[in-house]
């Protein structure tokens, strides 16, 4: 069974803090998809990473791909109480699953920022 | 480009009913997910359309189902409600697998 795990769960911070979320499993994947999501609304994609070490980023958010695409990372630099939210890992293509849309997702990290 | 549109928003049903809810892909993606949200199992795939055939489906039973049809919009369907059936449930659509997933906002679905 294919699995991600994220870590934190929940962080709590002060605004201009830095912080980084961890998405690690013992699958390879394909790709890996960061995604926020605000309450009762759906998830909105942030990144796709696709390559073994490769670094993407987005503004104030960075996001990393490991070299055997089994783990990924989320740092934000200077966080803004804009940040809060549910922010997920999903993994896709995983081992035994190349060619399907199916997405492995990681139970997420709460995020609240403070103003 | 209008996103991935799901209707309704929000569902009340009683134990034992049965409920579909539909999903509309961005124009020009041929394949629609489907996943179940809830606070303590997270995000959970249900099952995959791609071109009308159910290509990939997750561990959950039978009273879930679903279909494509051949303008890739998609159809959920669930029997026999229970109340642990209350949950998020996400369509995601795909310009084809394993491509970038959109999600749409979601159906909330309440069983009393």
């Amino acid at each position: 069974t294919q699995l991600l795990e994220q870590s934190p769960q929940f962080l709590s911070i002060q605004e201009g803090e830095n912080l980084t979320v961890y998405c690690n499993s013992s699958s390879v994947f394909s790709s890996l998809q960061w995604y926020r999501q605000e309450p009762g609304e759906g998830p909105v994609l942030l990144v796709t990473v696709v390559t073994g070490g490769e670094v993407k980023k987005l503004k104030r958010l960075t996001f990393q791909f490991g070299d055997a695409r089994k783990d990924s990372s989320l740092h934000i630099t200077a966080a803004q109480p804009g940040d809060t939210g549910l922010y997920l890992c999903a993994g896709g293509g995983g081992s035994g699953s190349s060619n399907t849309g199916k997405l492995i997702f990681g139970q997420g990290t709460t995020l609240q920022v403070k103003p | 480009k209008a996103g991935v549109t799901q209707t309704p928003r929000y569902l009340i049903k009683t134990r034992g009913q049965q409920v579909t809810l539909s999903c509309s892909p961005i124009s020009g993606h041929r394949s629609v997910s489907w996943y179940q949200q809830t606070p303590g199992q997270g995000l959970q795939f249900l099952f995959e359309y791609f071109s009308e055939t159910q290509r990939n489906k997750g561990n959950f039973p039978g009273r879930f189902s679903g279909r494509q049809f051949s303008n890739s919009r998609s159809e959920m369907n669930v029997s026999t409600l229970e109340l642990g059936d209350s949950a998020l449930y996400l369509c995601a659509s795909s310009r084809s697998q394993n491509t970038e997933a959109f999600f749409g906002q979601g159906t909330r679905l309440t069983v009393v």
